[in-house]
């Protein structure tokens, strides 16, 4: 089993530009969420999902939209990126909900410039 | 948006000693769990707990949810240098905003040889 997978590792974008933000797993769980981790202040929740069609915003949602059209991904794109959204970003999955045990990707490092 | 106060920050300890971190929040959790990060990965569930007054135990890691469901402690006893890494406490509270995980700023734990 391959878990949580995230792409790109690493990524570095101009101002204004778009981009999606790849995750997907392969356990089978209904719920995943995204993240982002800045300097300081812990992990905050951008949008997560609780089931394929559904999807709602977290703390940070502005400047993020996400999709659920299978149970395995859950793309977070960047409708245009501006140097506030430089952070690390963190896609979780778990079985049904966010109590449950989390698995994490190991990260997506966006600078944007 | 809500986020948990875990203190202290930061700590710098001998390797062997014992290690004490809190969270506190001001509002009422279901749910507290405790998470790991390691450097360049995603976080790593050590702990969960579901009860109030509730002690759970991991090894040399000791996790207790506070009476009053604002607060949650995580003990390392006998600290070895493996142990360096960023611990995050979470709660988890369902409910008319959202099934949602709130993290909090986090614990960053440096074990000196």
């Amino acid at each position: 089993n391959a878990g949580v997978t995230q792409t790109p590792k690493f990524q570095v974008l101009k101002t204004g530009q778009s981009m999606t933000l790849q995750c997907a797993q392969d356990m089978n769980h209904e719920y995943m969420s995204w993240y982002r981790q800045d300097p300081g202040m812990g992990l905050r929740l951008i949008h997560y999902s609780v089931g394929a069609g559904i999807t709602d915003q977290g703390e940070v949602p502005n400047g993020y939209n996400v999709s659920r059209s299978t149970t395995e991904d859950f793309p977070l794109r960047l409708l245009s990126a501006a140097p506030s959204q430089t952070s690390v970003y963190f896609c979780a999955s778990s079985y049904q909900g966010p109590d449950q045990p989390q698995h994490f990707g190991d990260g997506t490092r966006l600078s944007i410039l | 948006g809500q986020q948990l106060n875990q203190s202290p920050q930061s700590m710098f300890i001998q390797e062997g000693e014992d290690v004490s971190m809190n969270c506190t929040s001001s509002s009422i959790f279901n749910t507290w769990l405790w998470y790991k990060q390691d450097p360049g990965e995603g976080p790593v569930l050590l702990i969960a707990l579901y009860k109030a007054g509730e002690l759970t135990s991991n090894g040399r890691l000791t996790a207790q949810f506070g009476i009053t469901r604002k607060d949650s402690f995580l003990n390392i006893s006998a600290s070895i240098p493996s142990d360096v890494g960023i611990y995050f406490c979470a709660g988890h509270r369902a409910g008319s905003s959202g099934d949602k995980l709130t993290f909090g700023t986090g614990t960053r734990l440096a074990v000196r040889p």
